[in-house]
């Protein structure tokens, strides 16, 4: 059974800090995906990472693939209030069913103002 | 172009009742996932369905529970004979092909058993 370690779980930060989240496995992922979920909502996607060492910006969220593909980073730069949420990871398996997604409990993130 | 229509948001069942959640697909979609998001737990995945095919049925309890994705209409998630520990927010993704596609989420719908 292939598993994520989300570290840490909670995090509350004040406005402007940067922050990193990670994401960890004993297992190899074709790809990692990130999302937020919001209270009351469904996981959004943010960016999806396929090769090992592969890093991706979405304005102040730097995303991180490791080189082994087994591990995720993302780091936020000057958080703001609106950067709230839950961040979830989520690897799509090798082979034949890679649809079935595993996620990770989250990163329960709080921006203070 | 509208996102993931899940139906209804909250409902509420009391023990034995029977559980229907609904989900609409993104237009163009044809693939469906469910996901059970229980308390202090990750996402979890149900089964994953193709129009009127169950592809994948692997992640969901063998007894009370059934999934379906007719030809018209929307896919089911139905629970018999609810208990308590089904209470958790179910989470239907869809996605226009199946391997190694991005699924797209709905907003889900949070069942609680009384």
């Amino acid at each position: 059974t292939q598993l994520l370690e989300q570290s840490p779980q909670f995090l509350s930060i004040q406005e402007g800090e940067n922050l990193t989240v990670y994401c960890n496995s004993s297992s190899v992922f074709s790809s990692l995906q990130w999302y937020r979920q919001e209270p009351g909502e469904g996981p959004v996607l943010l960016v999806t990472v396929v090769t090992g060492g592969e890093v991706k910006k979405l304005k102040r969220l730097t995303f991180q693939f490791g080189d082994a593909r087994k591990d995720s980073s993302l780091h936020i730069t000057a958080a703001q209030p609106g950067d709230t949420g839950l961040y979830l990871c989520a690897g799509e398996a090798s082979g034949g069913s890679n649809y079935k997604l595993t996620f990770g409990k989250g990163t329960l993130l709080t921006v203070n103002p | 172009n509208a996102g993931v229509m899940q139906n209804p948001r909250h409902l509420v069942r009391r023990r034995g009742q029977e559980a229907r959640l609904r989900c609409s697909p993104m237009k163009g979609h044809s693939h469906v996932y469910w996901y059970r998001q229980l308390p202090e737990e990750g996402l979890k995945f149900m089964v994953y369905l193709q129009k009127e095919n169950i592809i994948d049925e692997s992640g969901m309890p063998k007894e009370r529970f059934s999934a379906e994705f007719p030809k018209e209409g929307p896919s089911i998630l139905r629970i018999q004979q609810v208990v308590r520990g089904d209470s958790a927010a179910y989470f239907c993704a869809s996605s226009p092909e199946g391997l190694g596609v991005e699924q797209f989420f709905g907003p889900g719908t949070r069942l609680t058993v009384l």
